[in-house]
């Protein structure tokens, strides 16, 4: 069954530090997603991506946040200069058609900002 | 703002009992309703969904009911299985919207062999 693959499991950095978190979305998706839960609290929407544009994106998402899919497969979320708050798990997620539909998501990537 | 909420954290039953999860939203404009389960260390696996024109759809041991006037959905699992034991969460999808979900926070199942 098609899968996202999340890289990595889990980074450990340092505050203040850049950091890239990686994605392979299924391949015959078009839109995708990066969400977050930080530890014990919901799962947050913070980005959508189509067709090599954001397409919505949350108040979370400020300017230290950003994304990119540079050779149409990967699909990446980077974070310019982490904070002790953006330690949660990440999740990245892609869907195959507009609307209200099913999304699929990776195992999800565990950073630590110490 | 929680749109989505699921107001018990955690829930217990005994194997081949029924388990039943609830969720309650906030925002009529909701148009799409999704369960999603979760086990340690991976992602969200989705379950089962309903359309707002429906208030009923089942899927093998999986039966989802939604109240639109009551801003009420829940989740049953009948017979539960000790391998059914995860986070479920319920998510939402606005009308109009991109198709971003909205969660909530998650109800742990465990169930008793």
């Amino acid at each position: 069954e098609p899968e996202v693959t999340q890289t990595p499991s889990h980074q450990v950095t340092q505050m203040g530090q850049e950091v890239i978190l990686r994605c392979v979305p299924i391949s015959n998706h078009l839109y995708f997603y990066w969400y977050r839960q930080i530890l014990g609290q919901k799962v947050e929407f913070l980005v959508s991506f189509y067709n090599n544009e954001i397409s919505e994106k949350s108040e979370i998402f400020d300017d230290q946040f950003s994304v990119e899919r540079p050779d149409g497969s990967n699909f990446t979320l980077k974070i310019r200069s982490t904070k002790l708050e953006d330690s949660a798990m990440y999740f990245c997620a892609s869907g195959q058609v507009s609307g209200a539909n099913v999304l699929t998501f990776g195992a999800g990537s565990r950073l630590t900002v110490l | 703002d929680q749109q989505v909420k699921q107001n018990s954290p955690s829930l217990s039953v005994q194997e081949g009992r029924i388990s039943i999860l609830n969720c309650d939203y906030t925002n009529s404009m909701f148009d799409y309703f999704l369960w999603y389960k979760k086990y340690p260390a991976e992602g969200p696996t989705f379950l089962i969904s309903i359309s707002s024109i429906k208030d009923k759809n089942e899927d093998g041991r999986f039966t989802v009911f939604l109240n639109k006037s009551a801003k009420h959905l829940s989740l049953h699992i009948v017979p539960s299985q000790p391998g059914d034991s995860a986070v479920y969460f319920c998510a939402a999808h606005r009308r109009g919207a991109t198709n971003k979900l909205i969660f909530g926070t998650g109800t742990l199942l465990a169930v008793q062999p």
